[in-house]
C-alpha cells in the first residue's frame, strides 16, 4: 500500500540550530514532491517545491534534498527561530497535479 | 501575490441542512482547484479536483452526492455539504493550482450539531 511517512514526535530544537525532518514515502513515483507550513487551525502554506530530477533545491534558511533511491526528502531549517514553530508537511505528487500529505512533523523552537 | 480566502471561516449547523463553503483565488486565475479535508492530528485528505467549466473528479470514497462541488469560473469553487451530519464535521481547506503549486485557503471549520 501506498504511505508517507514523517515522524510523529515533536522535534525540539535549540534557537540558532538547524533542524532536519524526514519524509519517507513507499509505492509512490512522484513526478515532484513539495513541503508546506501549517499553523494550528489554518491552511497550509507553501514552502519549495523540488522535481524527481533535482537532488537539492534552497530558499533563504530553508534547504530540501530528494532522493528518489531511496524514496526519501530530508528538509532542513537553518539558523532556526522561534517564529519557524510549526507542522512541516511533506506532499507528494501522485498524477494529475494532485498531491498526497503526510501526518507532518512538528518543530518547537526553544529561545 | 497566490492569495486564496475561503469563506465562511467558521459554521455551525443542524443536522440534516447543506452547507457551502467558497473558495476564490484572489490575485490569479485557476483552471484547478482542489478541496481537502483534516481531521484533528491526521493528513490533509483530498476529496475531489475541481475543474473550471466542467465536472469534479472525487477521490475514491467520497460520495459525490454529498459533497457537490462547482467551479463556476477560473476564479471561484464552492463546496456543499448535504444535508450534514454531525460525522461530516470537519476542518475543509481548499487550493488553487498555479502551474504545479497548490495555495491553499485558510480553511473552513464545519461543526454539525
Amino acid at each position: 500500500s501506498q504511505k508517507i511517512e514523517q515522524n510523529s514526535e515533536a522535534l525540539n530544537i535549540q534557537e540558532g540550530k538547524t533542524a532536519t525532518l524526514t519524509c519517507n514515502y513507499t509505492n509512490y513515483s512522484p513526478a515532484y514532491l513539495q513541503w508546506y507550513r501549517q499553523d494550528p487551525g489554518r491552511g497550509p502554506v507553501f514552502l519549495l517545491l523540488i522535481r524527481e530530477n533535482e537532488k537539492e533545491k534552497r530558499k533563504e534558511r530553508l534547504k530540501v534534498t530528494f532522493d528518489t533511491t531511496l524514496k526519501q526528502s530530508l528538509f532542513h531549517i537553518t539558523a532556526s527561530q522561534p517564529a519557524d514553530s510549526a507542522t512541516y508537511l511533506c506532499a507528494l505528487e501522485y498524477g494529475n497535479n494532485r498531491l498526497a500529505f503526510g501526518k507532518g512533523n512538528q518543530v518547537v523552537v526553544i529561545p | 501575490g497566490a492569495v486564496v480566502s475561503q469563506h465562511p471561516s467558521r459554521v455551525i449547523c443542524k443536522s440534516g441542512t447543506s452547507v457551502k463553503i467558497e473558495c476564490r483565488s484572489l490575485d490569479f486565475q485557476a483552471t484547478t482547484m482542489f478541496w481537502y479535508r483534516q481531521f484533528p492530528k491526521k493528513s490533509l485528505m483530498l476529496m475531489a479536483t475541481s475543474n473550471e467549466g466542467s465536472k469534479a473528479t472525487y477521490e475514491q470514497g467520497v460520495e459525490k452526492d454529498k459533497f457537490l462541488i462547482n467551479h463556476a469560473s477560473l476564479t471561484l469553487s464552492t463546496l456543499t455539504v448535504t444535508s450534514a451530519h454531525p460525522e461530516d464535521s470537519s476542518f475543509y481547506i481548499c487550493s488553487a493550482s498555479l502551474e504545479e503549486t497548490q495555495y491553499f485557503g485558510p480553511g473552513t471549520r464545519l461543526l454539525v450539531l
